[in-house]
């Protein structure tokens, strides 16, 4: 049963760093990609970026400069790390195949 | 950026009757491998999406034949047959072609 799950802070101060962790069960990260997407509060999705079966990674360009896709393949694990988070960045982060997706952790930009 | 517009913002369906959802494409979504990156998904209520279709027409696992996926390459529908109350939400269509993937701003389907 493929399954994924976000966990993370969910309130994070402005300038300061995002790291939110996805756990995986079901499948291989070395034979699928694992995917972010976020969703702000009422808006509709947008695709922050990718880590592949093989381990690259592709980011949305316009997060590309703050963002980092990482996995641990032995705890099935895939990392996302932004950096000098704004109120914008405020929103749900989904972890997803694309296929399955995962709950979602909400995740608030705010002093 | 590939820019994905659906149509309409908002659609009201008695049960029983059909649906259709539009979505355009700003650039063909037809890769050199003779498929075309086009999906879409519902997302209910509080919940996380559920992908539909995948590849502009083949069904999603699990999902009822009452969806299906048609188009060309920059011009797609999403038709739900014999809408149930179980069928609200906000509709999405995505491409999948080319970095960055991007969505569309979805359709609301409620039930009249």
């Amino acid at each position: 049963q493929v399954q994924l799950k976000e966990s993370g802070p969910g309130l994070v101060q402005p300038s300061q760093t995002l790291s939110l962790t996805c756990t995986v069960s079901g499948f291989s990260l070395t034979s699928n990609s694992v995917h972010w997407v976020r969703q702000p509060p009422g808006k509709g999705l947008e695709w922050v970026g990718a880590i592949w079966s093989g381990g690259s990674t592709d980011y949305n360009s316009a997060l590309k400069s703050r963002l980092s896709i990482s996995r641990d393949t032995s705890k099935s694990q895939v990392f996302l790390k932004m950096n000098s988070l704004q109120t914008e960045d405020t929103a749900i982060y989904f972890c997803t195949r694309l296929s399955y997706w995962g709950q979602g952790v909400m995740v608030t930009v705010s002093s | 950026d590939i820019v994905m517009t659906q149509a309409p913002l908002s659609v009201s369906v008695t049960p029983g009757e059909s649906a259709s959802i539009s979505c355009r494409s700003s650039k063909s979504l037809l890769h050199s491998n003779g498929i075309t990156y086009v999906y879409w998904y519902l997302q209910k209520p509080g919940k996380s999406p559920q992908l539909l279709i995948y590849r502009m027409s083949n069904l999603a696992s699990g999902v009822p034949d009452r969806f299906s996926g048609s188009g060309s390459e920059t011009d797609f529908t999403l038709k739900i047959s014999r809408v149930e109350a179980e069928d609200v939400g906000i509709y999405y269509c995505g491409q999948l072609l080319e970095n960055p993937f991007t969505f569309g701003s979805g359709t609301k389907l409620e039930i009249k």
